[in-house]
């Protein structure tokens, strides 16, 4: 079974500070990964994928995470907050196979407060 | 722009009565999912459909059930609603991994049950 632990349910930062969300999955083969991000009242929005290219990934809004296998992470980070980034954040696992293609399994997610 | 559509943003019932949430999608995907997201909890599957007429259950599926009569239509019904019912609602769909990417979800705005 797949699972993702999010490490720090509250993470809080100034605005122009590095941000670091961590995430630590398991899997049993190769994992596809995701970081969504939820702003209130709203449905998820994808930030960025981890698809086994390149193990720095991407995304939106300057957010970048790095695929380490070693340590079986997949953090989170942007280089300076914006007072606009304060939302909840959830780290994704992709199960692989069958029919189960695109279900995914989601850590309990990080709200983030940028301080201004 | 891939949408997915909840036809409710929120709901009030009282115990015992019967609740639909009805999701729709227009980009054609082939999986849709309704998963439940309570703070500090994540988001949890409830039940989730590859194909018309086909569902699977999540890790949550109990006093849930599921209705998938056309592609682009999926529906989450309660039969008799209970105050641990009360949660936001999301649905979801995606292609299949091997037609299309990698699992992405594309998520509605969800909808928030309030159960009296």
């Amino acid at each position: 079974a797949q699972s993702v632990t999010q490490l720090g349910s509250h993470v809080s930062v100034s605005e122009g500070a590095l941000v670091l969300l961590r995430c630590n999955y398991s899997s049993s083969v190769p994992p596809y990964l995701f970081w969504y991000v939820q702003y209130p009242n709203q449905g998820l929005q994808l930030l960025l994928k981890y698809t086994s290219a390149a193990t720095l990934v991407k995304g939106i809004n300057g957010f970048e995470a790095e695929f380490k296998k070693s340590e079986t992470s997949f953090h989170l980070t942007k280089p300076s907050a914006h007072m606009s980034d304060a939302a909840e954040y959830f780290c994704a696992v992709s199960h692989a196979g069958g029919t189960s293609y695109g279900k995914l399994t989601f850590g309990q997610g990080t709200i983030l407060t940028v301080h201004p | 722009d891939v949408k997915v559509t909840q036809s409710s943003r929120y709901l009030v019932k009282r115990t015992g009565e019967k609740v639909f949430l009805e999701c729709v999608q227009d980009m054609d995907h082939e999986n849709m999912f309704w998963y439940r997201q309570d703070p500090g909890l994540g988001l949890r599957l409830i039940y989730f459909s590859y194909d018309v007429k086909m569902k699977e259950k999540g890790d949550i599926p109990e006093g849930y059930s599921v209705s998938r009569e056309k592609k682009e239509r999926f529906s989450l019904i309660l039969e008799s609603a209970s105050t641990n019912q009360t949660s936001m609602y999301l649905c979801a769909s995606s292609f299949r991994r091997q037609r299309a990417n990698t699992g992405e979800l594309f998520f509605g705005e969800g909808s928030r049950l309030t159960v009296l």
